[in-house]
């Protein structure tokens, strides 16, 4: 597409539930970040894919927090069993390739929200 | 280690006031980011630079890869602009994030 895709834009949630939130990449981009941001913090880093594999999975807060890609495409954020402290600002960014030069393009995120 | 720092942390500005926004960062860098979040807590991507300047509206954002510093300019500023403003660095995978500026620009 045009662009990176977020979806959904909203999604509010009750605690203990199972949310997942998609991202759809730039085509033909083969890197792709996820980041979150929560109520009034910075943004932090949680995880990246290089093609469909993930190197670096220290970002994530906890073993609730599980992501995957397909395709070198579309990747899919899971959170289980929500907390309250999972509400935040998630957003996705792609690039062309991870180990050289190449400028990343942000999706508008997902705003979850735990009830 | 890259760090990222942008000045000042907070700004208030009246309406029509020309503000300008500092980021700079510690490491080469393959580009430079500047984000808009809204109050509501939407990411807006603004520009991303590599050199130069770059234009769109009454924003402009220019970096120096020499001195490893960029500005966010808002001209003719108005209410609406009334956001934080992260400028974040990308090196070669993860973009490291400055803490954000909080502007609020009074009618």
């Amino acid at each position: 597409g045009a662009g990176v895709s977020q979806s959904p834009s909203n999604k509010v949630t009750e605690k203990g539930k199972d949310v997942e939130l998609r991202c759809d990449p730039i085509s033909g981009h083969t890197a792709l970040y996820w980041y979150r941001q929560r109520l009034g913090q910075g943004l932090e880093f949680l995880i990246y894919f290089q093609g469909n594999s993930a190197p670096d999975k220290s970002g994530l807060p906890s073993d609730r927090f599980s992501a995957e890609r397909t395709g070198e495409s579309v990747s899919t954020l899971t959170i289980q069993r929500t907390q309250q402290e999972d509400s935040a600002v998630y957003l996705c960014a792609s690039s062309l390739a991870l180990g050289t030069f190449q400028p990343a393009f942000f999706g508008q995120g997902t705003r979850l929200t735990v009830v | 280690k890259n760090e990222v720092e942008q000045s000042p942390q907070n700004l208030t500005a009246q309406e029509g006031e020309f503000i300008t926004i500092n980021c700079s960062y510690s490491v080469g860098i393959s580009a430079l980011h500047w984000l808009q979040q809204h109050p509501g807590g939407g990411i807006v991507s603004l520009f991303m630079l590599s050199s130069g300047k770059k234009k769109h509206g009454r924003l402009i954002a220019t970096i120096n890869i020499q001195e490893k510093h960029s500005s966010l300019h808002i001209t003719a500023s108005h209410p609406r602009d009334s956001a934080v403003y992260i400028c974040a660095s990308q090196g070669t995978d993860k973009l490291i994030f400055g803490t954000g500026t909080r502007l609020q620009v009074f009618p």
